[in-house]
Order: structure tokens, then C-alpha cells, then sequence
């Protein structure tokens, strides 16, 4: 079945630094999607990509749709301790609305 | 804004037991689905549900069962807990047409089996 690899699988960093992470696969995905998910809670919608080149802003948050349909990535600018939480990478475009995901990428923020 | 709510935040339940969790979505999605959450092995697909009454198996259906009577609401069952089904599990709803793959989830229900 088709699998997403995503890294860094964890990252510390000093708050005020730039954040990168990135997912690609094998397969081609019509739609990339990002969340962050915080401890206990259910993941949140952060960015949502669907043309193959496609640069999306979110505040801080900027993701992009590799123009190959096969990665994405999400770069975090100038981070905050309340960025801290699980970053998942999700593909999509079957004929069935399910969607691959990738690992997560646990984000550490130092003050 | 799209809410996807669970009936609970937090469950404690014996082995044998019949268990229900509910999840209940305000913006008329079509679509709805149930997924177990587990350290190092990521997100895993229940079961899901692109219209009343309809219903597909997912990755991992066995133990499982569910019940699609209204368009908002997608109940997931545990015919007979077990203790391998501790777990966090979290519902989401998504919409047909151009978005149809972007996925809204709710805050999610652990639940533990004793």
C-alpha cells in the first residue's frame, strides 16, 4: 500500500529558530495536507494543499506541494513555545477519501 | 468553523464489555471516519462512511463494528473489549467534491480496557 515517509522524526529547537519538515512517497497524491497535534488532543487542520506546486502561507506556517505530487514540505518561521506538539504529513486522492499518513514529527521549542 | 465532537474525552472499560463511542459532526459532512492512535505506529483506519447507512472496512476492522443511522452522527462499537483495544481513538469528517480528502478531527476518546 502506499506509505509516506516523514522527518525529522523529532526536532529541538531554540524558540525564535526556523523549523523544516518534509514527507515524501512513492506514490502520487493529489492532495497533501498538514496537522499538528497536541498531547491528548485530536489533530488540527493546519494547511491544506491541492495542486502540485502549490505554495500555501498560514501565519508563520508555510507548506508546498512538490511539483512532482510526491512530497510536501512545512517550514515554521521565527518559533514559539506553544508550536511544541506532533506535526503529521497526510496524502490523499483515491476514489475512496482515505488518507495516507506519515509518522508525525515531534517538535520541541525551547524557551 | 467545522466541529467534530466525541461523546468522551476519557474511558475506562472491562474486558467483555459492549462499548460505544459516539462522534457527532455540525456541517453536514458526507463523509465520516474512526481511527486508532498508537505509539510508533502511527494513524490506523477503523472503518468509514461516505453516506447513511453506508459503511467500509478500514485497515484494522476486526473487534470492531459500526452504525451510520444519521448523516451527522458515526458510532463506533466494541462488540467485546479487549485489552489490545486501549487506545486513542479519534473520528473525522470530511466533504465531498474538490476538498473531499481534507479531513476535520475531533478532540478524540481514550480509552482504556482492563
Amino acid at each position: 500500500g502506499q506509505q509516506l515517509n516523514q522527518s525529522p522524526q523529532s526536532m529541538f529547537i531554540q524558540e525564535g529558530e526556523d523549523v523544516s519538515m518534509n514527507c515524501t512517497s512513492s506514490s502520487i497524491f493529489n492532495t497533501w495536507l498538514w496537522y499538528k497535534q497536541e498531547p491528548g488532543e485530536g489533530p488540527v487542520l493546519l494547511i491544506a494543499l491541492y495542486k502540485a506546486g502549490e505554495l500555501t502561507s498560514n501565519g508563520r506556517l508555510t507548506a508546498q506541494f512538490g511539483i512532482t505530487r510526491k512530497d510536501s514540505f512545512l517550514n515554521i518561521s521565527a518559533s514559539i513555545p506553544s508550536d511544541v506538539g506532533i506535526y503529521f504529513c497526510a496524502g490523499g486522492g483515491g476514489s475512496n477519501y482515505k488518507l495516507t499518513f506519515g509518522k508525525g514529527t515531534l517538535l520541541t521549542v525551547n524557551p | 468553523d467545522v466541529k467534530v465532537t466525541q461523546s468522551s474525552r476519557y474511558l475506562v472499560k472491562r474486558t467483555g464489555e459492549k462499548v460505544f463511542l459516539e462522534c457527532v459532526q455540525d456541517m453536514d459532512h458526507e463523509n465520516m471516519f474512526w481511527y486508532r492512535q498508537d505509539p510508533g505506529l502511527g494513524l490506523r483506519l477503523i472503518y468509514f462512511s461516505y453516506d447513511v447507512k453506508m459503511k467500509e472496512k478500514g485497515d484494522i476492522p476486526e473487534g470492531y463494528s459500526v452504525s451510520r443511522e444519521k448523516k451527522e452522527r458515526f458510532s463506533l462499537i466494541l462488540e467485546s473489549a479487549s485489552t489490545n483495544q486501549t487506545s486513542m481513538y479519534l473520528c473525522a469528517s470530511s466533504l465531498p467534491g474538490l476538498a473531499e480528502d481534507t479531513q476535520y478531527f475531533g478532540p478524540g476518546t481514550r480509552l482504556t480496557v482492563l
